[in-house]
């Protein structure tokens, strides 16, 4: 079983709807991050979070907006997406960024689907 | 040039066969590198990191070759359960990158 959870496990939207993607864990870790993955891809990173601020963006377009209240949550907000971003919404944590050989972990992902 | 190159495969190979999958990178400054697989529609899993010593966990063994900026996996007595795909993930202290991953499928 994933130690990074994420709901909803999976979402069907209109290109006009709001929607939040949450992620949590409890594992003490102070890096998360947003992926995304296609069909037969690697995981693309969308955003980082070190302890709890932004640090990177890999110039995702602002439907996406990321949010992180706390050190355990990390949510991604949705609204006005493109049937091109239907794909699969990984979370990923790790321990901090600040020394070697930390591995993320991943949730099992939200599979989204734009209509 | 990417990051990671890695041999997407796919790698067909009967039961009880060992297998090696390469990387290689381009980042000399790279820090960190861990190999994860990936069932299909699943999240991907940590399988081990890479040390530059080498490091071995039942039947899979993992290297690392600063010099010539390579990791390799090598998985002994292949099982069908292997069956996956297999990436190579390096850190550069900035961020994570991945390779395009590299399909197994175990032949019973």
């Amino acid at each position: 079983d994933t130690e990074v959870t994420q709901t909803p496990k999976h979402l069907v939207m209109g290109m006009t709807n709001k929607k939040s993607l949450k992620c949590e864990q409890h594992m003490g870790h102070r890096a998360m991050y947003w992926y995304k993955q296609k069909a037969k891809k690697p995981p693309e990173l969308m955003f980082v979070y070190s302890y709890e601020k932004l640090s990177i963006n890999e110039s995702v377009p602002s439907r996406f907006s990321p949010e992180c209240p706390n050190s355990s949550l990390l949510n991604l907000h949705l609204h006005a997406l493109q049937p091109e971003d239907s794909a699969l919404y990984l979370c990923a944590s790790s321990q901090d960024r600040s020394r070697a050989n930390q591995p993320q972990h991943f949730g099992d992902g939200t599979r989204l689907s734009i209509l | 040039r990417k990051e990671v190159e890695q041999d997407p495969g796919p790698f067909n190979v009967p039961e009880g066969a060992t297998v090696a999958f390469n990387c290689t990178y381009s980042n000399s400054a790279s820090q960190s590198f861990f190999w994860y697989r990936q069932d299909c529609r699943k999240e991907p899993k940590l399988l081990m990191s890479v040390y530059s010593s080498g490091n071995e966990d039942g039947r899979f063994t993992a290297q690392l070759n600063r010099a010539s900026q390579y990791i390799s996996l090598l998985i002994r007595d292949s099982k069908l359960s292997d069956s996956a795909t297999y990436l190579c993930v390096l850190d550069t202290g900035n961020q994570f990158y991945f390779g395009t991953g590299t399909s197994l499928t175990v032949i019973p």
